[in-house]
């Protein structure tokens, strides 16, 4: 199985800076087709996750510009720019290349 | 709209079963694959279940496999996941998930149902 490993942030982190999330994966998920199948998803407290980004560096749809997705093979970023109190919540990387499909563990946001 | 609305959920001995419903709405159900999402009490997502359009093809990861079933009936628009032999450690609250058509993900989730499994 393919292992998703997720860093930490310096929480909490202040209103109107960036955050960056880093993810690992213990197999290259770019696959023959030349896409990225690495896809990060925001569940907020109380709440369902929610996809923000998929193929790495597409934006779903309705979520904000101030989210972007970059990275190589196996190391991803995700960065949220003027962080804001909606953003609050845990954010999640998930390989999408094979069978099983698998998550990190998640990285917590908290804003000052 | 798209909406994705799970029951069936509640307090289950263990190696009892249970079997789980997700009802959809908002977009044609039988043109997507569809899935089961868990997550233990304060813990991480897990995949469960994955069906495709027609139900002929599931796939599970080994946690589940050979205990769980995955099921659809497109004429209900409605997801099912038969669970049997149920462990504590599946104690969990379960998303029904849609695979998304662009970029393989999940890009529509239900609120959860919860199943807790206990003597």
């Amino acid at each position: 199985d393919i292992v998703m490993t997720q860093g930490a942030l310096p929480n909490p982190v202040p209103s109107g800076e960036s955050a960056s999330i880093t993810c690992q994966s213990s197999k290259s998920l770019l696959y023959s087709d030349g896409k990225t199948y690495l896809n990060w998803y925001l569940q907020r407290p109380g709440q369902s996750p929610q996809l923000l980004i998929y193929w790495m560096s597409t934006r779903a749809s309705g979520v904000s510009d101030r989210f972007s997705g970059s990275g190589s093979g196996t190391d991803f970023t995700l960065k949220i720019s003027r962080v804001e109190a909606e953003d609050v919540g845990v954010y999640y990387c998930q390989q999408f290349l094979e069978f099983p499909v698998t998550f990190g563990s998640g990285t917590k946001l908290e804003i000052k | 709209e798209v909406q994705l609305v799970e029951s069936g959920g509640g307090l289950v001995q263990p190696g009892r079963s249970l079997k789980l419903s997700c009802a959809a709405s908002g977009f044609t159900f039988s043109n997507y694959y569809m899935a089961w999402v868990r997550q233990a009490p304060k813990k991480g997502l897990e995949w469960v279940a994955t069906i495709s359009t027609s139900g002929s093809r599931t796939y599970y990861p080994d946690s589940v496999k050979g205990r769980f079933t995955i099921s659809r009936d497109n004429a209900k628009s409605s997801l099912y996941l038969q669970m049997n032999s149920l462990k504590s450690e599946d104690t969990a609250t379960y998303y029904c998930a849609r695979h998304a058509e662009l970029g393989p993900s999940f890009d529509y989730w239900g609120q959860g149902v919860m199943v807790t499994v206990s003597s």
